[in-house]
């Protein structure tokens, strides 16, 4: 079965510092990856995507950045982190074929920048 | 530019079904429409999909309309684990949850 990981669960940065986020994927070849942001009491934002190794797709302009160096890795970065990067970060994972691209959620990353 | 449109909240008992409605009037002939929830603090859950047949799997049932202009997930005996923000999603090209509804189960 596939099964998706995300950490760390938890992270607490300063304003300014950098960020490093990992999401790996197990039982599954090329899947398309997904970064969401939520922030409190609020819907998912769409990020990045990635439909195979070194391709990003960028959906909002912003202060962070994805990569794929592996087929079941997707990576989010970020340099200078600011106050707004704060909030719930979601990793995805789909497999088009069907007609349908279910996506498989991680449990996600609390991030807080003081 | 939510293409879905769900309650902000229900309630329902304990060992109840949970009826959870979603209107999607602008949905295209081969879009799927999607359920998923989310409980405080984790990922968002996969629960169902479907095209225009009703669906049932070991969670919850789907219930199209025949013009597919809504649905509805049925929880059929509630529990309190199932407490949850519930997001009806069709267009994935949207990929947007839209506010979703907050589900109570109450003892």
């Amino acid at each position: 079965s596939q099964t998706i990981h995300q950490w760390p669960a938890t992270l607490v940065q300063p304003v300014g510092s950098p960020l490093s986020l990992e999401c790996t994927v197990e039982g599954t070849s090329n899947p398309n990856l997904y970064w969401y942001r939520q922030a409190a009491g609020r819907g998912l934002q769409l990020l990045f995507y990635s439909v195979g190794i070194g391709q990003i797709s960028s959906e909002v302009p912003q202060n962070l950045s994805a990569s794929r160096p592996q087929d079941r890795q997707f990576i989010l970065s970020s340099k200078k982190l600011l106050l707004s990067d704060s909030g719930f970060y979601l990793c995805a994972w789909s497999i088009t074929g069907l007609g349908t691209d279910t996506q498989y959620f991680g449990p996600g990353t609390r991030l807080t920048v003081l | 530019d939510a293409k879905t449109t769900q309650p902000t909240s229900m309630d329902c008992a304990e060992g109840r079904a949970a009826n959870l409605p979603c209107n999607h009037s602008t949905i295209s002939g081969n879009e799927y429409v999607y359920w998923y929830r989310q409980i405080h603090s984790q990922g968002p859950q996969y629960i169902i999909h479907g095209l225009k047949n009703n669906e049932t799997n070991e969670m919850a049932s789907l219930i199209i309309t025949e013009d597919r202009k809504s649905s509805t997930l049925i929880l059929p005996h509630a529990t309190l684990r199932d407490t949850a923000v519930y997001y009806c999603i069709v267009r994935w090209s949207d990929m947007r949850f839209g506010a979703g509804t907050r589900l109570t189960v109450k003892p």
